[in-house]
């Protein structure tokens, strides 16, 4: 079955901790998202890959890296410099534009509490 | 300015009735894409159509269909016949600029659809 697996479901963090969250795809899709989810509010993106080797930070990068060594996998790690990582997770990933049409599809996502 | 607006409270809808869910925008691109997806309590954004700033007809896959009013911004989301599996957050999401080129969505807070029987 194609599609994106993320993983753990839960993770537990302490203080001063790096954590690192798990996002593999097998759709052969070219780019990979990470957002941020809030309790109550919308996605806020993390950092994005439009290819092997290369990524860009979205608007929330502080405090998290990535890395994109294969073209399925896009692990995030969260750093000690996030002070307030306690979040919902989802990675997304998408084909590279075909005509207009470009459509995310997400993970089952990441549930991070802080111990 | 937020780019994508999602202000009704919680919504509610009698099981088999129609409803609509509303969605504003903000750009000043002539080229972009409006999504909704729809977030079950298990989390994971299920993606449910899509509608782009050029095409001519308002998007439909199956029960639900897209309401474009590119004059006024709007772009609401309408079930019909709604099913008791509906109920879930719903966010309204835009990339900006020409797929490919420009990747990145922006989403709204959501709003939170309840069917009843």
């Amino acid at each position: 079955d194609g599609g994106i697996t993320q993983s753990p479901k839960y993770l537990f963090r302490k203080e001063g901790q790096n954590v690192t969250l798990s996002c593999e795809q097998n759709l052969n899709h070219d780019a990979m998202y990470w957002y941020r989810q809030d309790p109550g509010q919308g996605l806020r993106l993390i950092y994005y890959s439009q290819i092997v080797n290369d990524f860009q930070k979205g608007d929330i990068a502080e405090g998290y890296s990535v890395s994109r060594e294969k073209k399925e996998s896009f692990p995030l790690t969260v750093t000690s410099a996030q002070k307030n990582p306690t979040a919902f997770y989802l990675c997304a990933s998408s084909t590279r534009g075909q005509g207009w049409f470009e459509t995310q599809y997400f993970g089952p996502g990441t549930r991070l509490l802080v111990l | 300015a937020q780019k994508i607006t999602q202000t009704q409270p919680g919504m509610f809808v009698q099981e088999k009735e129609a409803v609509t869910l509303d969605c504003t925008y903000d750009t000043s691109d002539q080229s972009y894409g409006l999504f909704w997806y729809k977030q079950p309590s298990s989390g994971e954004m299920i993606f449910l159509i899509y509608q782009g700033s050029y095409d001519e007809q308002n998007a439909t896959e199956g029960r639900y269909s897209l309401n474009f009013q590119k004059a006024r911004k709007s772009a609401n989301l309408v079930i019909s016949a709604s099913q008791l599996g509906d109920s879930a957050m719903y966010f309204c999401a835009m990339r900006e600029g020409r797929a490919g080129a420009n990747s990145k969505l922006t989403f709204g807070k959501g709003i939170t659809l309840s069917v009843r029987p």
